[in-house]
């Protein structure tokens, strides 16, 4: 079975700064792929960022990034040059390839960017 | 921008109530979900739905849920018999190709209040 653990319920960030959220996940598979979901308030959940295992490579969008290490089954985002905008509840999941059709997310952490 | 749209937002209804909760997917997706998550908890998968059938179910989903794509737009969650731990967020989600790479698009997802 797989678990995905957010540790911090809540963070804040100040607008322009840098902030990282943490996750661990646990898996028995060697296949799968790695998220991270943003559902701003009363709004959609949309994908952020995709990992895939096999790929050693960080994977990066624009302003966000991960440091995915494999050994340590840890999946972190980092968002730089954070915006008001940013504000929403960052879900972390995962998914097993070729063996499941469900994401398995964790509980999620609040984010908050300030002035 | 093309999303999916659930119906309704919010839903009350009484204990041993049948409830109907709607979703219309991206049109050209063939892959279909719901997830839903009781408050402060995670966000749990419910039933994966392809080609017309169920592909895959959690254990929550008893027998007490259907899932069905009556008219090839909507994709529906049926309740026959609702409980109060069936109180939660019910997101619907689509996705265009194989739920393997775990790139889905939700709803804004229906709050279902059981009393």
């Amino acid at each position: 079975a797989q678990t995905v653990t957010q540790s911090q319920p809540e963070m804040s960030v100040q607008e322009a700064e840098t902030v990282t959220l943490s996750c661990t996940y646990d898996t028995s598979e060697s296949n799968y792929y790695l998220f991270w979901y943003k559902q701003p308030p009363s709004r959609q959940m949309i994908l952020v960022i995709r990992q895939e295992a096999y790929k050693q490579q960080n994977a990066t969008e624009n302003r966000f990034s991960v440091n995915f290490q494999k050994a340590a089954k840890s999946f972190s985002l980092k968002i730089s040059d954070s915006q008001l905008g940013d504000t929403a509840m960052y879900f972390c999941a995962s998914i097993n390839t070729g063996t499941a059709s469900k994401l398995t997310f964790g509980t999620g952490t609040r984010l908050q960017v300030t002035l | 921008e093309p999303e999916v749209t659930q119906t309704p937002s919010h839903q009350v209804t009484q204990m041993g109530q049948e409830v109907i909760l709607r979703c219309v997917p991206i049109s050209n997706h063939l892959y279909f979900y719901w997830y839903r998550q009781i408050l402060g908890q995670k966000v749990e998968f419910l039933v994966s739905f392809y080609n017309n059938e169920i592909s895959e179910k959690s254990e929550i989903f008893d027998d007490q849920f259907s899932v069905e794509r009556p008219d090839g737009s909507n994709f529906t969650l049926k309740i026959r018999s609702t409980k109060l731990e069936d109180s939660a967020m019910y997101f619907c989600a689509s996705s265009e190709a194989g739920w393997n790479t775990g790139e889905l698009f939700f709803g804004e997802g229906s709050r279902l209040t059981v009393l």
